[in-house]
């Protein structure tokens, strides 16, 4: 069974940092991409950033690049996303998403994680 | 950016209608489009991929289509547990981008 477990969401001032984790169990991570998505409380879905399953090859939202970071470590089947210099405009749910397809992969994603919370305030 | 303009925002409908859901692309995706069903508090559920494939375990009253940049989900016979909102997501360029989401309701 495909699972996908978000941590690391919290409140944090504008201006800090955090590290979103996605442990991942149920199918071989290592080809798979892999990618964040987040929605603001009440809005839709704005896509976050994505990683390549072999290649590692990484991509971003213009609205994060240079400010958050997307890392694999297949050893461990773990998504991270490091956020840093958070604003309030990036409050949101976090969920991590599987890639439907392997390899070069499609950006379907079939499986989500439950996901979590980011809340940025003073 | 391609921008992915959804319609309607919301619809009404009742049980055991016909709803159909529409995206219109900014420029040409092929069939890189996906359409996902979210339940409130719940993660987005992938329903169909490629324009037209439906995801294993998705009730075929669900079909997707495409003409052009054009892309509709369709829902006949609606049931209860259909009552949610509705994206569609285009995966032909970077950045990936979502429609605005169409809300489904009971009528």
């Amino acid at each position: 069974e495909v699972q996908l477990v978000e941590s690391g969401g919290g409140l944090v001032q504008p201006g800090g940092s955090l590290r979103l984790s996605c442990i991942t169990s149920g199918f071989p991570f290592t080809t798979y991409a892999m990618g964040w998505v987040r929605q603001a409380p009440g809005k839709g879905l704005e896509w976050v950033s994505v990683i390549r399953g072999s290649s590692g090859g990484t991509y971003y939202a213009d609205s994060v690049k240079g400010r958050f970071t997307i890392s694999r470590d297949n050893s461990k089947n773990t998504l991270y996303l490091q956020m840093n210099s958070l604003r309030a405009e990036d409050a949101a749910i976090y969920y991590c998403a599987k890639d439907r397809d392997y390899g070069l992969g499609s950006l379907f994603f079939d499986y989500w994680g439950q996901g979590t919370l980011v809340t940025v305030s003073s | 950016d391609i921008q992915m303009t959804q319609s309607p925002s919301s619809v009404s409908a009742s049980v055991g209608d016909r709803v159909t859901i529409t995206c219109r692309a900014s420029q040409g995706i092929s069939t890189w489009l996906a359409w996902y069903q979210q339940k409130p508090g719940k993660a987005p559920k992938l329903l169909i991929s490629a324009a037209s494939r439906l995801e294993i375990g998705v009730p075929s009253r669900f079909s997707g289509s495409r003409s052009g940049t054009e892309f509709t989900l369709t829902i006949t016979s609606l049931q209860p547990e259909d009552f949610a909102t509705y994206f569609c997501q285009q995966a032909n360029t970077f950045p990936i981008t979502f429609g605005q989401g169409t809300r489904l309701e009971i009528k």
